[in-house]
């Protein structure tokens, strides 16, 4: 069965501080995994998916299958990225595509 | 574009009631699906749609929950009767098909359908 284990329910740290959110899994197959993120009165939005090997408003993730980690990083953070954040797991090869696991989220804190 | 829309976005009923949850999803997304986070535990899937058709629907709880999408558009999640252990936000989602690379994977949201049973 497939598992997204993400430690921390709260993370704070100071405005232009790294930031780092974690995320484990567990999973047999192919997975695909993602960051979605829910700001205040918004709804859960993609931040970024580790297939596209990007960095959306200065986040990134690298998936490191040794580890089965995905761990979203940004070298400075800012107020507005205070937010939940959820990591996400899918399974490429499956009959159903776009079934997520989700973790079961990170609430970021960012003070000014 | 309009986003996926729910309705309605709190609802508060009591224990053995009904409640009939809508979503309509984005016009020409032919993928919908229906996840729930019960208060403290994380978003879990409930079902997957494809235009009309079922494909997935493992993640449904029980038989008081029954979801349709008559003529591929716009669903309900119907739970009866409900009990205290229903409550929580209801998310809707949806996808482009397989095929639609410039999104693939990205699942859109809708704000979710809070449900409090009392």
């Amino acid at each position: 069965a497939q598992r997204v284990t993400q430690p921390e329910k709260l993370l704070s740290v100071f405005k232009g501080a790294p930031v780092e959110l974690k995320c484990n899994y567990s999973y047999s197959g192919s997975p695909e995994l993602f960051w979605y993120v829910q700001y205040s009165r918004q709804r859960l939005q993609l931040l970024l998916r580790h297939i596209s090997r990007e960095s959306i408003k200065g986040f990134t993730a690298d998936l490191n299958k040794g580890e089965t980690s995905f761990h979203l990083k940004k070298p400075f953070a800012q107020e507005e990225d205070s937010a939940m954040y959820y990591c996400a797991l899918m399974d490429a090869g499956g009959t159903s595509y776009g079934k997520l696991t989700f973790g079961q989220g990170t609430i970021l804190t960012v003070h000014p | 574009e309009a986003g996926v829309t729910q309705f309605p976005s709190h609802s508060v009923i009591e224990k053995g009631q009904t409640v009939t949850l809508r979503c309509d999803p984005i016009s020409g997304h032919d993928n919908l699906y229906w996840y729930r986070r019960v208060m403290g535990k994380e978003i879990k899937f409930l079902l997957h749609f494809v235009k009309e058709s079922k494909q997935d629907e493992s993640g449904m709880p029980n038989n008081r929950f029954l979801a349709e999408r008559t003529g591929g558009t716009y669903s309900t999640l119907k739970v009866q009767p409900a009990e205290l252990e229903d409550s929580g936000v209801y998310f809707c989602a949806s996808s482009p098909g397989r095929k639609a690379r410039s999104s693939e994977g990205e699942l859109f949201f809708g704000e979710g359908s809070r449900l409090t049973v009392l």
